[in-house]
């Protein structure tokens, strides 16, 4: 079974600090993705990678970066945390272009900023 | 831009009840489909995804969705709802020239009373 872990499942922090959210999957899957999902509007894509080293914007950057150093793994920044960015985040992964497309998920973090 | 509708946002059934979800996504190109669903303090899980062929895909729990070209609809269904589908659902539609990115509704909140 292919597991995606998440660093945290609850993570309160403080207006302005960094922050970081780690994902890591155990299937070598190419795509790794970041959600965050909030009542009443789904699941919002916030960056996706490819490759290792590589990523490309989802739909909501802005306030946010990724780093992904190592295939399994994929981190979310939030360079500095404002009230606005309390959310569960969630972390997907896939198999790669011309693979198998389904997304598999983690179990989420839900952020609280303060 | 491509966009995913789910109209019912929250849905409140008694068990045994039928149960329909509708989802209808905007664009005229070749899609896959999929229908995700969350139970309470769980993770994002697959129901059921549609790439080609039988439009009539069946999926676990007794789900089952129709993929309607001309209506661009991929309607979740269930004839006989348990208390232990309380769940949110989300339908996802993936453009098959967008790789593995997948758009996401706003999602269905289903309560199923005993």
């Amino acid at each position: 079974d292919v597991k995606v872990t998440q660093s945290s499942r609850y993570l309160v922090k403080r207006t302005g600090e960094k922050v970081f959210l780690e994902c890591v999957q155990d299937m070598d899957h190419e795509n790794m993705f970041w959600y965050r999902q909030d009542p009443g509007l789904g699941l919002r894509l916030i960056y996706f990678s490819y490759d290792v080293k590589m990523k490309e914007k989802g739909d909501i950057p802005e306030g946010y970066s990724v780093s992904r150093e190592k295939k399994e793994r994929f981190s979310l920044i939030l360079e500095s945390a404002s009230t606005n960015q309390t959310s569960m985040y969630l972390c997907a992964s896939s198999e790669g272009t011309g693979g198998v497309i389904e997304q598999y998920f983690g179990p989420g973090t839900r952020l609280t900023v303060t | 831009a491509q966009s995913v509708s789910q109209h019912n946002h929250h849905v409140i059934l008694s068990e045994a009840a039928s149960l329909e979800l509708g989802c209808n996504y905007s664009y005229g190109g070749t899609v896959n489909l999929f229908w995700y669903v969350q139970y309470p303090g769980q993770h994002l899980q697959l129901l059921l995804k549609y790439f080609s062929g039988d439009p009539l895909v069946k999926g676990i729990k007794g789900f089952e969705a129709e993929f309607i070209k001309s209506k661009f609809s991929f309607n979740l269904r269930k004839p006989s709802v348990q208390w232990s589908d309380t769940a949110e659902y989300f339908c996802a539609v993936n453009p098959v020239y967008n790789t593995d990115k997948l758009i996401f509704g706003t999602g269905t909140r289903l309560q199923v009373f005993p």
